[in-house]
């Protein structure tokens, strides 16, 4: 198994602004994603941070909105740039080790844009 | 691209009443995994299920894959108060193993009346 560090756990941020959100996992795992689900909503994929290269985002997330970084196995960040309210959300880091099946989360990071 | 619709939204059940969620992709998946994600928490891992009509039960949960593999269920027996949550059924499409991505349903709410 794994253990996955988040943080911030929350925060509220000025529109306009940045904030980098970091993703610390116990041990070194394959594959490292970020997804955000809003309150009461499911879960919706931003991005496939890959170890030394570009992250691949999904349909609908862009790099320059959500610029994502993994220098190494075990870390990640992702930066919600330029935000607005409608970047209000929770943002959950998620790890896979290739041998293994299952998906660890963080805890999250609930952010609020103001 | 690939769509994982779960339904029902919400349940409300009293407690010791049985509860179903199910879940159905547009495409056929290589498996489906399940979570359960508590108020306020984040979605831990229940269980994955691989083969075609595969049945895996979990004390008073069932698990089921369809036979043609885009769809699943998840029976709870005799709900009990620590039920309570939302559960996720989340698919890996074919040609997807290797990259680990996730596509999450809407989830199922479920709230047990004691």
């Amino acid at each position: 198994s794994a253990v996955i560090s988040q943080k911030p756990s929350r925060d509220i941020c000025q529109r306009g602004t940045s904030l980098t959100i970091q993703c610390q996992v116990d041990s070194q795992v394959t594959m490292m994603f970020w997804y955000r689900q809003q309150p009461g909503q499911s879960l919706t994929l931003i991005a496939t941070a890959n170890q030394g290269s570009e992250a691949t985002y999904e349909s609908g997330f862009v790099i320059d909105k959500f610029p994502i970084s993994r220098p190494n196995l075990t870390f990640s960040t992702l930066t919600v740039s330029n935000m607005s309210p409608e970047d209000s959300s929770i943002y959950l880091c998620s790890a896979r080790d290739f041998m293994n099946t299952e998906a660890f989360f963080g805890q999250g990071t609930r952010l609020t844009v103001v | 691209g690939q769509q994982v619709m779960q339904i029902p939204q919400y349940q409300h059940v009293q407690e010791g009443e049985d509860f179903t969620t199910y879940c159905n992709s547009s495409t056929t998946l290589s498996n489906i995994q399940w979570y359960k994600q508590r108020p306020g928490g984040h979605p831990v891992f229940l269980i994955q299920l691989v083969k075609s009509g595969e049945v895996k039960k979990q004390k008073r949960l069932t698990f089921q894959f369809g036979e043609a593999k885009k769809n699943s269920s998840l029976h709870i027996t005799a709900t009990q108060t620590t039920d309570v949550g939302t559960y996720f059924c989340a698919g890996r499409g074919l040609g997807s193993s290797n990259t680990g991505k996730l596509i999450f349903g809407q989830g199922t709410t479920l709230q047990v009346k004691p």
